[in-house]
């Protein structure tokens, strides 16, 4: 069982509707990361957070470090929207990054 | 400001062959980390570079071997290449503070290897 499995792997959505990403770990994490990949493959960080919620724009992510868990919430989503977005978490004690094998969401005009 | 920095974009070997990578980090960042990513899959951790050094090692084989350079620049060199080893490689740069390494990491457009 892989340390970070998010939810659904695909998910294809209309233009205005409110998109949910599920991110679970199952380890103990001292900041967990939101990361959009586009075709092509260059990666953007969209949140770093160990507790609580942040919000930029359309974006929303939250964490409940108790359950293990996080999401990102995209409003009303726009076909611009369309790209792979990664969970990735910083295992306590190491340096590097876990990721989540991806979510690749897809919004129709 | 220019943002992390790798090259080449793409490129293509052969089988045997050696290939360099370049990094050049975000301004103002000193820790460098190399990730591989598989055709849909996720990226998987290398190593990473701080003050020069190799901090933490991935389950890569020796073959992958990297640097740090005294401006944070890194290379990540992978020897005897196999077909396997087709992807696309990702750095990551980001700032110790404090001690502390799980500050936000900012990614570099990636190299995509072929090796044919």
């Amino acid at each position: 069982k892989n340390e970070v499995e998010q939810s659904p792997q695909n998910l294809t959505a209309q233009e205005g509707e409110f998109i949910t990403i599920n991110c679970s770990y199952s380890v103990g994490i001292s900041a967990l990361h939101w990361l959009q990949q586009h075709p092509g493959g260059g990666i953007v960080s969209l949140f770093m957070l160990s507790s609580g919620k942040k919000k930029h724009g359309r974006l929303i992510a939250t964490i409940n470090i108790q359950e293990k868990h996080s999401s990102l919430h995209i409003t009303a989503s726009h076909p611009r929207d369309s790209a792979v977005y990664i969970c990735a978490v910083n295992l306590q004690g190491a340096q590097k990054l876990v990721f989540g094998q991806g979510t690749r969401l897809t919004i129709n005009p | 400001d220019a943002g992390v920095t790798q090259s080449p974009t793409h490129l293509i070997k052969t089988r045997g062959q050696q290939v360099t990578l370049r990094c050049s980090p975000k301004s103002g960042h000193d820790t460098v980390s190399w990730y591989q990513q598989a055709l849909g899959q996720g990226p998987q951790f290398i190593f990473q570079y701080y003050e020069e050094e190799e901090r933490q090692r991935g389950n890569f084989p020796d073959r992958f071997s990297g640097h740090q350079f005294p401006n944070y620049s890194s290379e990540l060199n992978v020897n005897a290449l196999l077909l396997g080893d087709s992807a696309l490689y990702l750095c990551a740069s980001s700032l110790v503070l404090a001690g502390a390494m799980n500050t936000e990491a900012f990614f570099g457009q990636g190299t995509r290897l072929t090796v044919v």
